[in-house]
């Protein structure tokens, strides 16, 4: 199947700062996902991003897909921003559909 | 939409006992997935459908595990008999294929003793 690589697998900030989360991907797919899953447990969806860049606030994120890779920036962190982010990718085909996880950058930004 | 529901939020069960859990997809999503969390294998599909057909349940642990969708508007999840190494948050998602987002559930923190 699919492999989905994250890294880091941890990052400690100090609040304010920037920092720029990676997750390869072994095969083509057809769409991908970044997640965050608060302190609560709850996955909250951040970007649905197949190919190309989008922003939502202090978050953006850009895949290019013919690289097998996309980004996750976030800037000017906040302590509510820790929690861990995974990334997802969809590969459907062969009568599949299969949404797989990377194991996820678990973010700590301190005060 | 309120969402993907799930219920109940916490599970606290004996080994041995049935454990149903249940959710409502988003309304009009076509695909419904069950996925499970631990911290060692992280999140697992377990099993998906598409118009209520389940369509892979390779991820399905065992036999004790079995899922249903009588509608497009309700799943199940059920372990009978339910053992210790079941404990694991599990999520519900929907999405509508190759549209969007797969949403998740809040999760259903399941504790077997």
């Amino acid at each position: 199947g699919i492999q989905v690589e994250q890294s880091p697998p941890d990052l400690i900030l100090q609040e304010g700062a920037n920092s720029t989360l990676r997750c390869n991907f072994s095969d083509s797919v057809n769409n991908l996902q970044w997640f965050h899953q608060n302190p609560w447990g709850q996955l909250i969806n951040l970007f649905y991003i197949p190919s190309g860049t989008k922003q939502n606030g202090r978050l953006s994120a850009t895949t290019v897909a013919t690289e097998r890779y996309s980004l996750l920036y976030i800037s000017s962190s906040q302590t509510t921003d820790s929690g861990v982010y995974f990334c997802a990718v969809l590969y459907s085909g062969a009568g599949s559909y299969q949404l797989t996880f990377g194991k996820g950058t678990k973010l700590s930004v301190i005060p | 939409d309120a969402g993907v529901i799930q219920s109940p939020r916490h599970e606290v069960t004996e080994m041995g006992q049935e454990v149903t859990l249940r959710c409502k997809p988003i309304s009009g999503h076509d695909y419904l997935f069950w996925y499970r969390q631990t911290m060692m294998r992280g999140l697992e599909l377990l099993i998906y459908f598409n118009n209520n057909v389940p369509i892979d349940d390779s991820g399905m642990p065992e036999d004790r595990f079995s899922a249903k969708m009588p509608n497009a508007s309700f799943s199940t999840l059920k372990i009978q008999p339910s053992e210790p190494r079941d404990s694991a948050v599990y999520f519900c998602a929907s999405s509508f294929f190759d549209r969007g987002s797969t949403f998740f559930g809040q999760g259903t923190r399941l504790t077997v003793v």
